[in-house]
């Protein structure tokens, strides 16, 4: 099945620890983006990729660090800057390739508690 | 600075009651606006969007939105909504980049049988 594959589905933390959240996608989409959910927040969005090694700072960045190595791949690193990392992290995808139909694809998300 | 708001944050109703949620945005110029969905346990998808033409859009599952330019707002509606509708409600825009778009809220709607 094509889709995007995020884990852990859970994750602890201990204070002061980083922690790398793993975003992986199959749709052969260009750009990829992670976002983080809180509860009467929506969605903020933490960094956005449109091209394997490049990636743009979104609203919220400060305490995050990201990667893309490769097209499919898109991990997120939730460093011990990040000073409120509890959270709903959730991943997503989109094609830069034809029509614009603006339509994100997301994954099941990440809950990252931290202790 | 571009804002997408939704005012109802928890939404309580009866199994076959209609359904209005609110949504308004702020965006200077040519906007495009989506709802999205998200179940219990599942992954947010979307559910209907609007980018120009006749501004009443449908949807998955039997809704539809009303664009509506002169009131920024862009509601969501159902005529009889199921349990199965029990969900989070996303309201979103942006001005044809992905990178650029903004979310709502969200409206946690409950369908009580």
């Amino acid at each position: 099945d094509g889709g995007i594959t995020q884990s852990p589905k859970y994750l602890f933390r201990k204070e002061g620890q980083n922690v790398t959240l793993s975003c992986e996608q199959n749709l052969n989409h260009d750009a990829m983006y992670w976002y983080r959910q809180d509860p009467g927040q929506g969605l903020r969005l933490i960094y956005y990729s449109q091209i394997v090694n490049d990636f743009q700072k979104g609203d919220i960045a400060e305490g995050y660090s990201v990667s893309r190595e490769k097209k499919e791949s898109f991990p997120l690193t939730v460093t011990s800057a990040q000073k409120n990392p509890t959270a709903f992290y959730l991943c997503a995808s989109s094609p830069l390739t034809g029509a614009y139909t603006g339509e994100l694809f997301f994954g099941e998300g990440s809950r990252l508690t931290v202790l | 600075a571009q804002s997408v708001s939704q005012h109802n944050h928890h939404v309580i109703l009866s199994e076959a009651a209609s359904l209005e949620l609110g949504c308004n945005y702020s965006y200077g110029g040519t906007v495009n606006l989506f709802w999205y969905v998200q179940y219990p346990g599942q992954h947010l998808q979307l559910l209907l969007k609007y980018f120009s033409g006749d501004p009443l859009v449908k949807g998955i599952k039997g809704f539809e939105a009303e664009f509506i330019k002169s009131k920024f707002s862009f509601n969501l509606r159902k005529p009889s909504v199921q349990w199965s509708d029990t969900a989070e409600y996303f309201c979103a825009a942006d001005t044809g980049t992905a990178s650029k778009l903004t979310f709502g809220t969200g409206t946690r709607l409950q369908v009580t049988l």
